[in-house]
């Protein structure tokens, strides 16, 4: 069983630019969540989908969207971006929206903006 | 709102036990274990959900005490491949599935 896929796994951008990250869970998850982990603020919640759409949103700014497409594959969006972007997201699915599931995380992908 | 975990690091030797802990200060509906490895993701351990329980995973076993609000994940008879850093997530009643993540316990296991 395939677990959940990152694409890319590494990313370098510039200052100002915008930045798409993808993900595709576990088959027949349904619930998709985004973690921002860096070494001062550590793991950090974005936001959560669950069928196509947005349950929750966590303390970011609006330049932090997301989206979930019918197959549950999700998309994460940064604009504008800033040096303190510079971090590894992470993407998680659920079977359901839930509480009593856990969720299996990517593997991340590392952005660094210069 | 950051759950609180302690100790922030532990080194043991194979074979020893070691405790970790989570405290909130908010009402809790659920509380996640995770286990990262370096460059790795976070692997579900187990979840527990209010009403006090305690639930096990081979050697690795953990409890929430509901009305203190924390939780404490066991491990006996440590492993090798027990080195990693543990995370609590938190659910906070009324902010379902929106986990609020502990700085951490880095463990470190040794031959």
């Amino acid at each position: 069983k395939a677990g959940v896929t990152q694409t890319p796994r590494y990313l370098i951008k510039t200052r100002g630019q915008q930045v798409t990250l993808s993900c595709s869970p576990i088959s027949g998850h349904r619930s998709v969540s985004w973690y921002q982990q860096t070494p001062g603020q550590g793991l950090q919640f974005l936001f959560e989908y669950f069928s196509e759409t947005q349950r929750n949103k966590g303390n970011f700014p609006g330049r932090f969207s997301g989206r979930q497409f019918s197959n549950s594959r999700s998309e994460m969006n940064v604009s504008t971006l800033e040096l303190g972007d510079s971090a590894l997201y992470l993407c998680a699915s659920s079977l359901l929206s839930d509480s009593n599931y856990g969720y299996t995380f990517g593997s991340g992908t590392r952005l660094t903006v210069v | 709102q950051q759950p609180v975990q302690s100790p922030q690091a532990v080194i043991l030797r194979e074979g020893e036990d070691a405790v970790i802990n989570c405290s909130s200060s908010k009402a809790l509906y659920s509380v996640h274990w995770y286990r990262q490895k370096h460059g790795e993701a976070p692997v579900f351990l187990m979840i527990l959900l209010k009403g006090g329980e305690q639930k096990g995973h081979d050697k690795i076993s953990a409890s929430f005490n509901e009305k203190k609000q924390q939780s404490s994940l066991y491990l006996t008879a440590s492993q090798l491949s027990y080195s990693g850093t543990y995370f609590c997530g938190t659910e906070i009643i009324g902010s379902a599935r929106q986990l609020t993540f502990g700085s951490g316990t880095q463990l470190t296991v040794l031959p």
